[in-house]
């Protein structure tokens, strides 16, 4: 069975920095592209960055490009996401999701997210 | 970057009713179109991706339509687990997007 289990979100001030990790199991992890995709309070979807299974390719969205890293350890089934220069504006949940199993990348979806992990943003 | 924006924001509906949803995309984005579903205090699950192909273990009344620019999910026959937030999503390249969302409510 595919677990995406997310840790690591919190309460942080504006300008800190936080990590969130997300420990995979139940598939080959280095045969899947993985993303992060955030959901403010009480609103839609946002896809946040990409990484390609061997961690070759990175993408960002504008709204975290320069701030937020995306990463991978294919030896330890992990994805990581490192947050820097945190607003008000990132507080969210945030989701790890896995790509569909396809050569392309991005893929035609994401087939398995975890059930997130909160970050708030505040003073 | 292309947008998606889908209509309505949000539908009444009843048991037995067929409901469609519409996704637009501000640019060609051939098939790459993913739809999600998402119930309160849930993550999003997948049930269409390729814009037509049905994600397995997802119940044949869901089907999604459409290319290009233009793009429909429709539930043939809404049942009561069906009522929730609808996503769809562009795969077609970088940066990914997705639309505002669907409630489908009673």
């Amino acid at each position: 069975e595919v677990q995406l289990l997310e840790s690591g979100g919190g309460l942080v001030q504006p300008g800190g920095s936080l990590r969130l990790s997300c420990a995979a199991s139940g598939f080959t992890f280095h045969n899947h592209a993985m993303n992060w995709v955030r959901q403010a309070p009480g609103k839609g979807l946002e896809w946040v960055s990409s990484i390609s299974g061997i961690g070759g390719g990175t993408y960002y969205a504008d709204s975290v490009k320069g701030r937020f890293t995306i990463s991978r350890d294919n030896s330890k089934n992990t994805l990581s996401l490192q947050m820097n220069s945190l607003r008000a504006e990132d507080t969210a949940i945030y989701y790890c999701t896995r790509d569909l199993p396809t050569l392309r990348f991005p893929s035609e979806g994401f087939d398995h997210w975890g059930q997130g992990t909160q970050v708030t943003v505040s003073s | 970057d292309i947008q998606m924006t889908q209509s309505p924001s949000s539908v009444s509906a009843s048991v037995g009713d067929r409901v469609t949803i519409t996704c637009r995309a501000s640019q060609d984005i051939s098939s790459w179109l993913a739809w999600y579903q998402q119930k309160p205090g849930n993550p999003p699950k997948l049930l269409i991706y390729a814009a037509s192909r049905l994600q397995s273990g997802v119940p044949p009344r869901f089907s999604g339509s459409g290319s290009g620019t233009d793009f429909t999910l429709t539930i043939s026959s809404l049942q009561p687990e069906d009522f929730a937030t609808y996503y769809c999503q562009k795969a077609s390249s970088f940066p990914l997007a997705f639309g505002g969302g669907t409630r489908v409510e009673i």
